[in-house]
């Protein structure tokens, strides 16, 4: 099925693990970004990827790395997980002009204890 | 830098009322603007999106936004509120004119409809 795909949709971990967050589009689109949502905060950029092998910081970079190999994976890692990481990560696509809209997947709600 | 402020974290409405979801944003160049509504444990869907053009922007599930350029405003409306349109609504506001194709969130308005 065509769209935007992330996994797990629910993780639960603890402080100081590994853990690699996966989003998988069909569209071939060029743009994908990561955001992480939590109460009174709507949401806030993490990475962005403008094409593969092109990653840039978004607001909220810190403790965390992607990469983009391929046009349609952007995975995310957190290299050694905190408590603060815990939120609802949510991945998204859009084409290259800034006028279309960004595709979200349905998110992964992540819990470190 | 663009921003966007959503007044009213919460909202209730009477099932048949009006429904006025209000976005003020700052941007230093035209900008692009875009309503999207997140359904419980699900992702944001595209509600309608403003560019160029015709200022009131009509997007589904009958709800229409109109770009007020001397206000800075983007407000969404619907005339009449369904149980279906209890949902989080989040403005938000496209950077640097789209040439990074990021985009700036409001904080979001959780929309509770009463029967």
């Amino acid at each position: 099925d065509a769209g935007i795909t992330q996994s797990p949709r629910y993780k639960i971990t603890e402080t100081g693990r590994q853990v690699t967050l996966m989003c998988h589009q069909t569209w071939s689109h060029s743009y994908m970004f990561w955001y992480r949502q939590d109460l009174g905060h709507g949401l806030r950029l993490i990475y962005y990827s403008a094409a593969a092998d092109i990653t840039d910081k978004g607001e909220v970079p810190d403790g965390y790395v992607v990469s983009r190999s391929k046009t349609e994976n952007f995975p995310l890692t957190l290299e050694s997980a905190t408590r603060s990481q815990t939120s609802v990560y949510f991945c998204a696509s859009s084409e290259i002009a800034g006028s279309q809209p960004q595709h979200f997947g349905d998110g992964t709600r992540l819990s470190i204890l | 830098a663009q921003s966007v402020t959503q007044l009213g974290s919460h909202v209730s409405v009477s099932e048949g009322a009006l429904v006025l979801l209000r976005c003020n944003y700052s941007s230093s160049v035209p900008p692009y603007l875009f309503w999207y509504v997140q359904y419980p444990n699900q992702g944001l869907q595209l509600l309608l999106k403003y560019t160029t053009g015709a200022t009131l922007v009509k997007g589904i599930n009958g709800f229409e936004a109109e770009f007020k350029k001397s206000e800075t405003s983007f407000h969404l409306t619907k005339p009449s509120a369904h149980m279906s349109d209890a949902a989080e609504y989040f403005c938000a506001v496209s950077d640097t004119r789209g040439a990074t194709n990021k985009l700036i969130f409001g904080t979001g308005t959780l929309l509770a409809v009463q029967p």
